[in-house]
């Protein structure tokens, strides 16, 4: 399997702009996340979906992120408008339930630079 | 909500020394989970540990859950360059359908030829 996909791995975007990320879930996994990590956070998850419907948004820091998942390989997650403390690496992993415990694995991330 | 503690917050070892790491969590955890990032890249699970007291090892990797449920340990022995990364477990409840994890803040590891 080719893992799961994300791109563009580095962004480089001017405060104000629209950001959209991409992610394709390795196939078959029925679960897939958001995750932000900055060096004063940590990793920090923002959103989840479950066969493609969004299960609990409340790590969205606000308005200006949102995230789709239009079928089980292609999920977005876009900020608009973006603004610098939004620079960070953010990460997509999937998970297959029934498999052993949900183990979620991980894209390579976008790197994120919002000048 | 759950907390995970983990420490140290990095370490600066040299090549061929052992290395230990924990976390400690607040709360009780089914499945205790550890991944490595390495640098540019996402986290790759190393091992998943599933019981109480069950020690697992993956080459010079060996990672315990401990018995109370609310911590894990992680050692490497032998440490070589390769080892650099970032280190992270991840604990998770696995009750009712909930399979989300919580991530440790990590523990950085920098190895000395």
């Amino acid at each position: 399997d080719a893992g799961v996909i994300q791109s563009p791995r580095h962004e480089v975007t001017e405060m104000g702009q629209e950001v959209t990320l991409r992610c394709k879930p390795i196939s078959g996994h029925d679960y897939l996340f958001w995750y932000r990590q900055t060096m004063m956070r940590g990793l920090e998850l923002l959103i989840y979906f479950n066969n493609n419907v969004p299960i609990d948004d409340s790590g969205m820091p606000e308005d200006r992120f949102s995230a789709k998942m239009p079928n089980a390989s292609f999920s977005t997650l876009k900020i608009q408008p973006s603004e610098p403390r939004d620079s960070a690496v953010y990460f997509c992993a999937s998970s297959r339930t029934g498999t052993v415990k949900n183990i979620q694995y991980f894209g390579a991330g976008t790197r994120l630079s919002v000048l | 909500g759950q907390q995970l503690n983990q420490s140290p917050q990095s370490m600066f070892i040299q090549e061929g020394e052992d290395v230990s790491m924990n976390c400690t969590s607040s709360s009780i955890f089914n499945t205790w989970l550890w991944y490595k990032q390495e640098p540019g890249e996402g986290p790759v699970l190393l091992i998943a540990l599933y019981k109480a007291g069950e020690l697992t090892s993956n080459g010079r990797l060996t990672a315990q859950f401990g018995i109370t449920r609310k911590d894990s340990f992680l050692n490497i022995s032998a440490s070589i360059p390769s080892d650099v990364g970032i280190y992270f477990c991840a604990g998770q409840m696995g009750t009712g359908g909930s399979y989300i994890p919580t991530f440790g803040r990590g523990t950085s590891l920098i190895v000395h030829p």
